[in-house]
């Protein structure tokens, strides 16, 4: 299976001020069509799962532009360049390249 | 809208069976596939697998070949996940989602004696 590594665990960040997490794959992530299958999710507490960010750096819709997703292969970063208090909670990063799909451990996002 | 709506919380005993189902509305259920998603108390979320919504074919991770049973009633827009043959360390939330853009609101399964 393709291990997912993201760096830091966590991270106490002051409103308005920026975050980034790293998350690296154990082998690259582009698909056989071309494709990078790169996913940043954001878990609130209590709730489930919402995607923010799908191939590598397209947003979701209604996911505000402070977020922003780059990388390519097996090195991949998500920055927040302004980060709010609805920010709060833990960030996955979710390969769909190979099978099976694999997750980050997960950054757990705390305001400072 | 879409909407996923699972089922209810579960309390069952070891050797049990459950089923939880996950309903699907606002879209044509047989254009996406449906995924599974594990997550135990405290921790972070694991890939089960998923189920082909046109052709009704499961697909499971290593971990999940077992015991799990995804399937469809495709009539009623609706995927089900069965366990069978409960274990302790199968208590946890139960997510589907089509695509991962959309979730439901998980199911808190509690596996005790």
């Amino acid at each position: 299976d393709v291990v997912m590594t993201q760096t830091p665990v966590s991270l106490s960040v002051a409103i308005g001020q920026p975050a980034s997490i790293s998350c690296k794959s154990s082998q690259s992530l582009v698909h056989s069509d071309g494709k990078t299958y790169l996913n940043w999710l954001l878990q609130r507490p209590g709730q489930s799962p919402k995607r923010l960010i799908y191939l590598v750096s397209k947003l979701d819709s209604g996911i505000p532009d402070r977020f922003s997703g780059s990388g390519s292969e097996t090195d991949f970063t998500l920055k927040i360049s302004r980060v709010e208090a609805d920010d709060l909670g833990v960030y996955y990063c979710l390969q769909g390249t190979h099978f099976p799909n694999t997750f980050g451990a997960g950054t757990k996002l705390e305001l400072k | 809208q879409i909407q996923l709506v699972q089922s209810g919380p579960e309390l069952k005993k070891p050797g049990e069976s459950l089923k939880i189902s996950c309903k699907a509305s606002g879209y044509t259920f047989t254009d996406y596939a449906m995924q599974w998603v594990k997550q135990a108390p405290g921790k972070g979320l694991q890939y089960m697998g998923w189920i082909n919504t046109q052709t009704g074919k499961p697909t499971y991770a290593d971990d999940f070949k077992e015991r799990f049973v995804f399937s469809l009633e495709t009539s009623a827009s609706t995927a089900y996940l069965q366990i069978n043959n409960l274990k302790n360390e199968d208590t946890a939330t139960y997510f589907c989602a089509t695509g991962f853009d959309y979730w439901g609101q998980g199911v808190m399964v509690t596996v005790s004696s």
